[in-house]
């Protein structure tokens, strides 16, 4: 059964470092979303991405974050200057269209802490 | 008032329990709506989707009620394995995809 994937699974920074998150999405899906969760609280939505560009994002996705697919099957999550509110875990989701019921499949997640 | 609220639980209940979660959202433009299940440390995965005329997945109903912006999920004989976190969960499809609004989750444990 095809899957998101997501590496690592856990990224130890310092503080004020940039990080990489990582993710393939499903190979026939169009449209990546990120989200995070912070340890303890709900899933949160970052931003949403087709067609190469941001469709949209949250007020949590500042200038801090970038998103990028630089080539055919990944999609990445980037944070310039990291702080330590950012440790949490940060999942990809893909889905094939923007249907209202279509499903968007999650990867495993990458657990960010922050030093 | 929160985009998506629900009982945080912990809902404890013995094997074999008929179970029962709600929740309420406030935006009245979200477009559908689905129960996750979330295990600890884990993605969220989807459980069902939730449709006005209500739906049943084996031991699972769902129903809901957009005039009273209410959803509710119905768990018959738990089982063991039924253990998680229920994430309640709201989407509004944009130009780009959809965006799903969380709730916090409602934790159910399963017993002997």
């Amino acid at each position: 059964e095809p899957e998101v994937t997501q590496t690592p699974s856990h990224q130890v920074t310092q503080m004020g470092q940039e990080v990489i998150l990582r993710c393939v999405p499903i190979s026939n899906h169009l449209y990546f979303y990120w989200y995070r969760q912070i340890l303890g609280q709900k899933v949160e939505f970052l931003v949403s991405f087709y067609n190469n560009e941001i469709s949209e994002k949250s007020e949590i996705f500042d200038d801090q974050f970038s998103v990028e697919r630089p080539d055919g099957s990944n999609f990445t999550l980037k944070i310039r200057s990291t702080k330590l509110e950012d440790s949490a875990m940060y999942f990809c989701a893909s889905s094939e269209t923007r249907a209202a019921y279509n499903e968007q499949f999650f990867g495993p997640g990458t657990r960010l802490t922050v030093l | 008032r929160k985009e998506v609220e629900q009982d945080p639980g912990p809902f404890n209940v013995p094997e074999g329990a008929t179970v029962a979660f709600n929740c309420t959202y406030s935006n009245s433009a979200s477009q559908s709506f689905f129960w996750y299940r979330q295990d600890c440390r884990k993605e969220p995965k989807l459980l069902m989707s939730v449709y006005s005329s209500g739906n049943e997945d084996g031991r699972f109903t769902a129903q809901l009620n957009r005039a009273s912006q209410y959803i509710s999920l119905l768990i018959r004989d738990s089982k063991l394995s039924d253990s998680a976190t229920y994430l309640c969960v709201v989407n509004k499809v944009t130009g780009g995809g959809n965006k799903l609004t969380f709730g916090t989750g409602t934790q159910l444990k399963v017993e002997l």
